[in-house]
């Protein structure tokens, strides 16, 4: 079946080091959203794409569509404590199924100061 | 406060009781949503409701129940759980079901023990 694969599943940086998630997809996407989950809290929303090649940012978050949208990645700049959390991609799933969107395993950032 | 409210935030049954699990959403959304949070798993969704009716039942046990008696309010019940149900359950909200183009707000979720 459609799966979305996350790598790495767990990140340990020294506070001002960089980050990078990134996320692959079994089929070709219309779109994916990136979620933030801080610890012991919720998936918020952080962002979606929807175009091949798209590049957004938010500040010191960097995203990417990939060409082929098949894949996607979250890059953080000079990562802070308040970065601390799992970041999950989602995508679509597949036969258009209503409001079935596919959620990678997540990547845990830990971040020491 | 994220405009879904969802309660008890925490639960604790054993596997003869029947609770349920309440989710209510301010955002004037049309779509609501059950999902099952595991460790080491990824988010599972177990339902979806647009505008009151059911759309989506991922293959969910029939001890899972859900209930939406209008766009604003979603239900969860549960009876005769196993241990291996214990999970966060949260509940979402968007705009519309539309696969392509629905943002999710979740609630803070419902922490389910079950012993």
């Amino acid at each position: 079946g459609q799966q979305v694969m996350q790598i790495p599943q767990y990140q340990h940086v020294q506070e001002g080091e960089d980050f990078t998630t990134y996320c692959n997809s079994s089929t070709t996407l219309s779109n994916i959203q990136w979620y933030k989950q801080r610890p012991g809290g919720h998936p918020v929303f952080l962002i979606q794409l929807v175009k091949s090649g798209e590049v957004k940012k938010q500040k010191r978050l960097t995203f990417q569509f990939g060409e082929a949208k098949k894949n996607s990645s979250l890059h953080i700049t000079a990562t802070q404590t308040t970065d601390v959390g799992t970041y999950f991609c989602a995508g679509p799933g597949k036969g258009g199924s209503q409001g079935n969107l596919i959620f990678g395993k997540g990547t845990k950032l830990s971040v020491k100061p | 406060e994220t405009g879904v409210t969802q309660t008890p935030r925490h639960l604790v049954m054993g596997m003869t009781n029947k609770k349920s699990l309440k989710c209510e959403q301010h955002l004037g959304h049309n779509a609501m949503y059950w999902y099952k949070q595991s460790a080491k798993k990824p988010l599972e969704l177990m339902f979806v409701y647009s505008l009151e009716e059911r759309v989506e039942n991922n293959s969910v046990p029939s001890r899972f129940s859900p209930e939406c008696p209008n766009s604003s309010h979603l239900f969860l019940h549960l009876h005769t759980l196993q241990p291996e149900d214990s999970a966060l359950y949260l509940c979402a909200s968007s705009q519309t079901p539309d696969s392509g183009a629905n943002v999710l707000t979740f609630g803070a979720g419902s922490r389910l023990t079950v012993l």
